[in-house]
């Protein structure tokens, strides 16, 4: 699976949008991009996915280049509660041994 | 109804001990997965496992074996704990295929002394 940058780490106030950018210059045709996230003492949460096209959900929304060489995760109003670290993970679809390997993420500081 | 659940939450043991770590998913998934992250919050993929079938497996001392019963559960003994095994275990599943997302378990902390 190719790889990822991403900010070590980000600040943000609340109730202000976020934008956590991810790049992936070596994407292949059929790697998916995810977004998961980990608050403190959690496990990793599920936040989005796409492979070429714009995705929303109610957590956030996921813009794709059109190159598809980078990606930004958008939390549309930042809350205390999205204060976790980010991860932004390419996974090849079509293929059972798909695996999310881990990078190290985006710390999100949400300031009241 | 947790989606995909662990126990036990916490575990300690001393060093020399074998034990167990179970996972039970209720989506339907077909693939799970064994995680580790260690002291220093980084998340080291271990085992996958496809419809019972070993599919992944990273370098990890054989002192770690990983039994899938059905497609529904995966658990992970491990004989002979060291110290350095202590971390927080999750597990996770998914349908596969890199289309659908991952679903994660709220972990096990393993604590050898």
């Amino acid at each position: 699976d190719a790889k990822t940058t991403q900010p070590n780490s980000m600040e943000s106030n609340e109730e202000e949008p976020v934008h956590l950018p991810c790049n992936h210059s070596t994407i292949s045709g059929t790697d998916y991009i995810h977004w998961y996230r980990q608050l403190p003492s959690q496990g990793p949460e599920y936040v989005i996915h796409g492979l070429t096209s714009n995705v929303n959900n109610r957590m956030a929304s996921l813009a794709i280049a059109e190159d598809r060489k980078s990606s930004t995760l958008i939390l549309h109003r930042a809350t205390l509660r999205d204060a976790a670290v980010y991860y932004c993970i390419l996974i090849t679809g079509g293929t059972s041994y798909g695996k999310l390997t881990f990078g190290q993420g985006t710390i999100l500081t949400v300031h009241p | 109804d947790t989606a995909v659940s662990q126990t036990p939450k916490y575990l300690v043991t001393q060093m020399g001990n074998d034990k167990s770590i179970k996972c039970e998913q209720n989506l339907g998934h077909d693939t799970m997965y064994w995680y580790k992250q260690d002291s220093k919050k980084f998340l080291k993929i271990m085992f996958s496992y496809n419809n019972k079938e070993l599919i992944i497996n990273e370098t990890v001392p054989n002192r770690f074996s990983p039994k899938s019963p059905d497609k529904a559960h995966l658990n992970l003994h491990i004989n002979s704990l060291e110290l350095g095994d202590s971390a927080v275990y999750f597990c996770a599943s998914t349908r596969g295929e890199g289309q659908y997302g991952y679903t994660f378990g709220s972990g096990t902390r393993l604590t050898v002394v």
